[in-house]
């Protein structure tokens, strides 16, 4: 069974440019999840997806960051301008359920990661 | 408030055992759990416990859970060079909508 996929691998912009992210997720896993793992930290979750609809982007900056889920399957994070605080690794994960269940584990892609001069 | 710590470094050295500690907030119902990070790789779960349990082992791992103390470890026996990584201990619970509550990782150094 194939993993979760992130492209691109490695990116590097300057200030004020944008940048976008994607993600497929594993065939038939309903929820995906978009993390921001800054150097030194544990990830933040920035986006939930249960299929095509937003469970939770609480912690998502909504002034530069979007995402979405258009088909319920492969998803895309853009950061648009990007800053230098934004320099990170952006990890997609995906659930089989999700949302609200007790235990459903999540499955990481490998991680874009990104470096904004 | 929900917090999850960790140490950031452990070293030891190869065939002992490495032994990765971790606090959390407390809760009626929580799951914890061990992810390994190694380099350009995703997060792996390695393990899980419930917080009804005391212990839980797969063949060299070993998760301990002191429920009094809020304390969380994790013993790997035998510790070999394929080990070296980050650890994450993470929690999630019925008021975080089960979302996972991340630690800053303890990276593992193995010493030959």
């Amino acid at each position: 069974e194939a993993g979760v996929a992130q492209s691109p691998r490695y990116k590097i912009i300057e200030k004020r440019q944008s940048v976008a992210f994607w993600c497929n997720p594993i065939s038939g896993h309903a929820t995906l999840y978009w993390y921001q793992q800054i150097l030194g930290q544990g990830p933040k979750l920035l986006i939930q997806f249960q299929n095509n609809g937003v469970v939770d982007d609480s912690q998502l900056p909504k002034d530069r960051f979007s995402a979405e889920r258009l088909k319920g399957v492969d998803s895309t994070l853009k950061i648009q301008p990007a800053k230098l605080e934004d320099s990170a690794v952006y990890l997609c994960a995906s659930s089989f359920e999700g949302s609200g269940r007790a235990f459903d584990e999540q499955y990481f892609g490998p991680g874009t990661r990104l470096t904004v001069t | 408030g929900e917090d999850v710590e960790q140490s950031l470094f452990l070293s030891v050295r190869e065939g002992d055992s490495s032994v990765i500690n971790c606090t959390y907030t407390d809760s009626s119902s929580t799951y914890l759990y061990w992810y390994k990070q190694e380099p350009g790789a995703g997060l792996q779960l390695l393990t899980y416990i419930f917080s009804n349990m005391d212990m839980k082992q797969d063949q060299r791992l070993t998760v301990l859970l002191n429920k009094k103390d809020k304390h969380l470890s994790l013993r790997i026996a035998d510790t070999q060079t394929g080990d070296s990584a980050i650890y994450f201990c993470a929690e999630s619970f019925f008021e975080s909508n089960y979302q996972l509550i991340w630690g800053a990782g303890t990276k593992l150094i193995i010493k030959p």
